[in-house]
């Protein structure tokens, strides 16, 4: 059982926008940053949003994260075949004083 | 360049230790802001933290494996080592090491990962 939840799958066709979400508590996500991780099949994960909304040089505006309260949500607008890949929020708890991992969100292109 | 390597047994058997050691170049690990952690991801799960050690060598432990695991580092052959007690066949993973840069409180690079099956 994950201290941040997210939904088990999302799915949407090129181009469309989708949204992957993540819900925690006041001890992580309501307090501190969130970052996202994308996982493309067989190989390491890859930084891809820290700091809530930042994106590393590299990683395309396609990319968007955003954070309200003890929620934060990862945004893929324009969708392309690469995009499939499963994809898990991070962050902080200060309650367990530890690194926290979602339980990741496999994104399928259809 | 940064990168960061992952060694050690490919195969443990239940109740033996584990060790893992993250070997890094590209930066240093004395350096305020610097951290390397250990994440496991078993076949098919999630991404599971394990540990962290930071430049000051402070660290932190999973909470659910606090007692098992040991993490140091060695800043002159920068080398960070994590060590696992006990092993049983469910922590059979693959084991990551990350770093941490300060200025991202995000893991920035990866590892390739190294796989470590638990059988007898």
């Amino acid at each position: 059982q994950s201290v941040l939840t997210q939904p088990p799958s999302a799915s949407g066709t090129p181009g469309q926008r989708v949204t992957i979400s993540c819900s925690g508590s006041t001890s992580n996500i309501g307090t501190n940053s969130v970052n996202w991780y994308q996982q493309l099949p067989g190989t390491a994960p890859k930084l891809l949003i820290y700091f809530n909304n930042q994106r590393p040089s590299g990683v395309p505006d396609r990319f968007s994260g955003s954070k309200s309260g003890t929620s934060a949500s990862l945004a893929i607008s324009g969708l392309q075949s690469e995009d499939e890949a499963e994809y898990y929020c991070e962050g902080w708890d200060d309650s367990v004083n530890a690194r926290v991992f979602g339980g990741g969100t496999m994104l399928t292109v259809l | 360049q940064v990168t960061l390597r992952e060694s050690g047994p490919a195969l443990v058997r239940p109740t033996q230790t584990l060790t893992l050691t993250c070997t890094f170049s590209g930066f240093s690990l004395s350096t305020q802001g610097m951290c390397v952690s250990w994440i496991r991801q078993p076949p098919g799960k999630a991404l599971e933290w394990l540990a962290l050690i930071d430049w000051d060598g402070d660290k932190y432990y999973s909470t659910a494996l606090k007692t098992r695991l040991t993490i140091s580092k060695d800043t002159f052959k920068d080398q960070v080592v994590l060590t696992m007690t006990n092993m049983d066949p469910v922590d059979t993973a693959t084991y990551y090491c990350a770093r941490i840069l300060g200025v991202y409180n995000a893991f920035d690079v990866w590892g390739q990962g190294t796989v470590v099956t638990v059988s007898s």
